[in-house]
């Protein structure tokens, strides 16, 4: 079964500064997808950045990239000039093209989750 | 589009009750799935469904849990005999169909409470 794995319960980092959130998952499998979704206090959970499993280059949004190692199964984020509103539970998922059943699914399996404080 | 809701926001309940969520996804997504998520963990899949059918459920879900999309529109999530440890936040996402790397919208959840 995949998993994935954040090890970093809470980070910190200055405003402006540069912040990096670990995450790594064990998988068989070699097509799948890789999401970092921010959680902020009491609001809904929103998406960050993807990254496809086949595509080698890394993804960037704006200030936010992933550092994708495949075969280390890592899939770090970076967030560049941090900003109050970074401030937020961010979480790590998988999503596999496959069920144990073999048919197409579309869950995601999260991390535990990583708690960013930014301050000012 | 105001996005996915969930109704209620909030729901206190004693022990053995049951209860019932709802959810509204966005209009012209066909794809809905609930999850879990208990203080201090990610959120754990519970089921999902493409327009009425659904299409998957977690075998960690127990018997008293069940969840209907009549229609293929709103969903809801019932759980039956409710116990203290199905205390946990609900939530609901969407998204529409096509490839693996589409995004899932969520709603802001149902935190339940069984005393």
């Amino acid at each position: 079964a995949q998993t994935v794995t954040q090890s970093q319960p809470e980070m910190s980092v200055q405003e402006a500064e540069t912040v990096t959130l670990s995450c790594t998952y064990d998988t068989s499998e070699s097509d799948y997808y890789l999401f970092w979704y921010k959680q902020p206090p009491s609001r809904q959970m929103i998406l960050v950045i993807r990254q496809e499993a086949y595509k080698q280059q890394n993804a960037t949004e704006n200030r936010f990239s992933v550092n994708f190692q495949k075969a280390a199964k890592s899939f770090s984020l970076k967030i560049s000039d941090s900003q109050l509103g970074d401030a937020a539970m961010y979480f790590c998922a998988y999503r596999s093209p496959r069920s144990f059943y073999g048919g197409a699914t579309n869950k995601l399996i999260f991390g535990t989750g990583t708690l960013l404080a930014v301050q000012p | 589009d105001t996005g996915v809701s969930q109704d209620p926001r909030h729901k206190i309940t004693k022990r053995g009750q049951n209860v019932t969520f709802r959810c509204d996804p966005i209009s012209e997504h066909n794809r809905l799935y609930w999850y879990r998520q208990t203080l201090g963990q990610g959120p754990e899949f519970l089921t999902y469904f493409q327009n009425e059918a659904q299409l998957e459920k977690s075998r960690l879900l127990s018997d008293r849990f069940s969840a209907e999309r009549p229609k293929g529109s709103f969903s809801t999530l019932e759980i039956q005999r409710t116990e203290q440890g199905d205390s946990a936040m609900y939530l609901c996402a969407s998204s529409p169909s096509g490839g693996g790397g589409n995004e899932q919208f969520f709603g802001p959840g149902t935190r339940l409470t069984v005393l």
